[in-house]
């Protein structure tokens, strides 16, 4: 079955750090992939896709994240974190693109401190 | 934000009582999808519509019955509420399949049954 695998739960860092979460999926054929952002509180808003073409994906707040097919992998970062970053944060995969059906991963919860 | 408005917010109830959860949207899309979260778990499809009358089920579907009479409202129902049934539950909508279809969520219902 497809899965989404999140290795990091649980992240803190300090304001300015950079970010990397990782997000590894395991299906072999074309893929849709994304990544949610929970705000405590609130739902899920989408952060980035990617489709195809270019595997670096620019999204909205500054994140942008790497397809890397060989790895697959697609793991999210930000060069300098802030305060208001506090979220949780979901890896997502549409296996083949049929329905929108998305598997997530269970999510990794970061917490910037001020 | 898209138009999607989840009821009730929140609820209570006893184990064994049936409780339908409503999810209406205004933006006339095609897709509506049912998914709980759970701490650990990330967000598991329930299930989804394709169109009126036209469902199927997710990964949980488990205990689980779902309608769509109207493009608008998709209704969640669980016949017998069960104390594994405890979680949030969240409505997505998106318009199609392809790039320009990503999901968006609505606020999220909180259950909790005793």
């Amino acid at each position: 079955a497809q899965s989404v695998s999140q290795h990091n739960h649980h992240v803190i860092l300090s304001e300015a750090a950079s970010l990397e979460l990782g997000c590894n999926y395991s299906y072999g054929g074309t893929v849709n992939l994304f990544w949610y952002v929970q705000y405590p509180g609130q739902h899920l808003q989408l952060l980035l896709k990617y489709f195809s073409g270019d595997p670096l994906v620019k999204g909205i707040k500054g994140f942008e994240a790497e397809f890397i097919k060989s790895k697959f992998s697609f793991n999210l970062r930000k060069p300098s974190v802030q305060w208001s970053d506090t979220a949780e944060y979901f890896c997502a995969v549409n296996p083949g693109g049929a329905t929108n059906k998305l598997i997530f991963g269970t999510g990794t919860l970061l917490a910037v401190q001020p | 934000d898209a138009g999607i408005t989840q009821s009730p917010r929140h609820k209570v109830t006893e184990t064994g009582t049936p409780v339908t959860l409503r999810c209406h949207q205004t933006e006339n899309h095609r897709y509506m999808y049912w998914y709980r979260q759970d701490p650990g778990h990330g967000l598991r499809l329930i299930h989804y519509s394709y169109g009126v009358k036209d469902t199927d089920k997710g990964e949980v579907s488990d205990g689980y019955s779902v309608s769509r009479s109207k493009t608008e409202d998709f209704l969640l129902t669980l016949e017998s509420a069960t104390s594994s049934q405890t979680s949030v539950y969240f409505c997505a909508i998106s318009a199609g399949t392809g790039h320009n279809s990503p999901l968006h969520f609505g606020n999220g219902t909180r259950l909790t049954v005793t």
